[in-house]
């Protein structure tokens, strides 16, 4: 399968833990994104990489959060000291840069409960 | 903020045509208009995308009035398979200066047999 993973695909914490997510783009795309989803809403652009370099940052992201790109390859998210409030579906994607249409493909997500 | 107003849920009956209607009547004139569309549990899913002109590829066809203010994205022949929440997105063509999607809450479609 050559599309967006992201592991794991549902995490389980207890508040004021720390979590990580991973994400693996499609392997040519140089541009990598993540979102947000809360239930009943759209997806919430969180920040985004164009090779290692982050770009962008949404203020939905506080200080708790931080994200990664070391090698311009895959991403990691962080959550420190979780709340209940993060409880959320965690979505990656991924995009080429260089064509009109960077078409985003998304990943299936990771659902993070926050108890 | 999303730019875009859609139908909070529209309903289908199986092999029919689906018309899912968007407003963007604040689009300007570099901005494309985008649909993408998220089946249950799943990530989002690029439909289609266009300017100004009509447009139709093996999944969907998309009517952009003249003015630009509205557009109809049609399923011409609806299964089951494609009850999702569909989202209408107006941004730069080009991915501006970010490329992010800005999605609002999107059109519940679904299909019933």
């Amino acid at each position: 399968d050559t599309g967006v993973s992201q592991n794991p695909r549902h995490k389980i914490t207890k508040r004021g833990q720390n979590v990580t997510f991973r994400c693996d783009p499609i392997s040519e795309h140089n541009r990598l994104y993540w979102y947000r989803q809360t239930l009943g809403q759209g997806p919430e652009f969180l920040t985004y990489f164009q090779n290692e370099a982050q770009l962008e940052k949404s203020r939905l992201l506080s200080d708790r959060f931080s994200a990664e790109r070391p090698k311009g390859s895959f991403s990691t998210l962080e959550i420190q000291r979780t709340e209940q409030g993060d409880s959320a579906m965690y979505l990656c994607a991924s995009s080429f840069l260089g064509t009109r249409l960077n078409e985003q493909f998304f990943g299936p997500g990771t659902r993070l409960t926050v108890l | 903020d999303a730019k875009t107003t859609q139908p909070p849920s529209m309903d289908c009956a199986e092999g029919r045509a689906a018309n899912l209607p968007c407003n963007h009547s604040t689009i300007s004139g570099n901005e494309y208009v985008y649909w993408y569309r998220q089946i249950h549990s799943q990530g989002p899913q690029y439909i289609i995308h266009g300017l100004k002109n009509n447009e139709t590829n093996e999944m969907a066809s998309l009517i952009i009035t003249e003015d630009r203010k509205s557009s109809t994205l049609i399923l011409p022949h609806a299964t089951l398979r494609d009850t999702a929440v569909y989202y209408c997105i107006v941004r730069d063509g080009n991915g501006g200066s970010q490329g992010n999607l800005i999605f609002g809450k999107g059109t519940k479609l679904s299909v019933k047999p």
